[in-house]
């Protein structure tokens, strides 16, 4: 299996752009988690899904995000607008279920806001 | 809410120590606990995964324990090498919730 993919690797924009970060989880995992990781505040969960459905969105910052599962092979999450705060590492993980289950990341999507 | 405290926060030795790194976690009532490793630029990757009615589980020269009761888990790493150079953090599961991560240990091996 390719593990989990994420796109693109890097993204440089400017304030106030519209931000798209992509994931594609390993085939046959029903969950799927968005984490932010910053050198202030370590790795932090931003949304996670449940068989394409979210089930906690409390660690999205604001309003400017927003996250998708249209189907089982494939998420996104947005950010708009974008502002400098918003730079970071964010990663995609999967597993075979929420609980209990080992979780496998992807290589992330480092984002800069100028 | 779980609370996830590593210690040292970054650990230097000569190729060649055993060395031990600390988790502590607040929530004792966890499903499981894994320890990951992140390379610079990288993703983490999965290293060891303790079912709550492990006390310990091994792979290669890693080693990690399980004290459920006490909130703590230790990775041992015998005969460290340079290739060993990473941040390691560990992630308790209680079972209801998604994985809640330490800040990790950013472990540097000199040759």
């Amino acid at each position: 299996d390719a593990g989990v993919i994420q796109s693109p690797r890097h993204e440089v924009t400017e304030m106030g752009q519209e931000v798209t970060l992509r994931c594609k989880p390993i085939s046959g995992h029903n969950s799927l988690f968005w984490y932010r990781q910053t050198m202030m505040r370590g790795l932090e969960l931003l949304i996670y899904f449940n068989n394409n459905v979210p089930i906690d969105d409390s660690g999205m910052p604001e309003d400017r995000f927003s996250a998708k599962m249209p189907n089982a092979s494939f998420s996104t999450l947005k950010i708009q607008p974008s502002e400098p705060r918003d730079s970071a590492v964010y990663f995609c993980a999967s597993s075979f279920r929420s609980e209990a289950g080992e979780l496998f990341f992807g290589e992330g999507s480092r984002l800069t806001v100028l | 809410k779980q609370e996830v405290t590593q210690i040292p926060a970054a650990l230097s030795v000569p190729e060649g120590e055993n060395l031990v790194l600390n988790c502590s976690f607040t929530d004792s009532a966890i499903y499981n606990l894994q320890w990951f490793r992140q390379d610079p630029g990288k993703g983490l990757t999965s290293l060891l995964l303790i079912q709550s009615s492990q006390r310990e589980q091994t792979s290669g020269r890693l080693n990690a324990s399980l004290d459920k009761s006490s909130g703590r888990s230790t990775l041992y790493i015998a005969a460290s090498q340079p290739g060993d150079s990473a941040t390691y953090l560990c992630a308790p599961d209680s079972g209801n919730t998604p994985l809640v991560f330490g800040k990790g240990t950013r472990l540097s091996v000199i040759a």
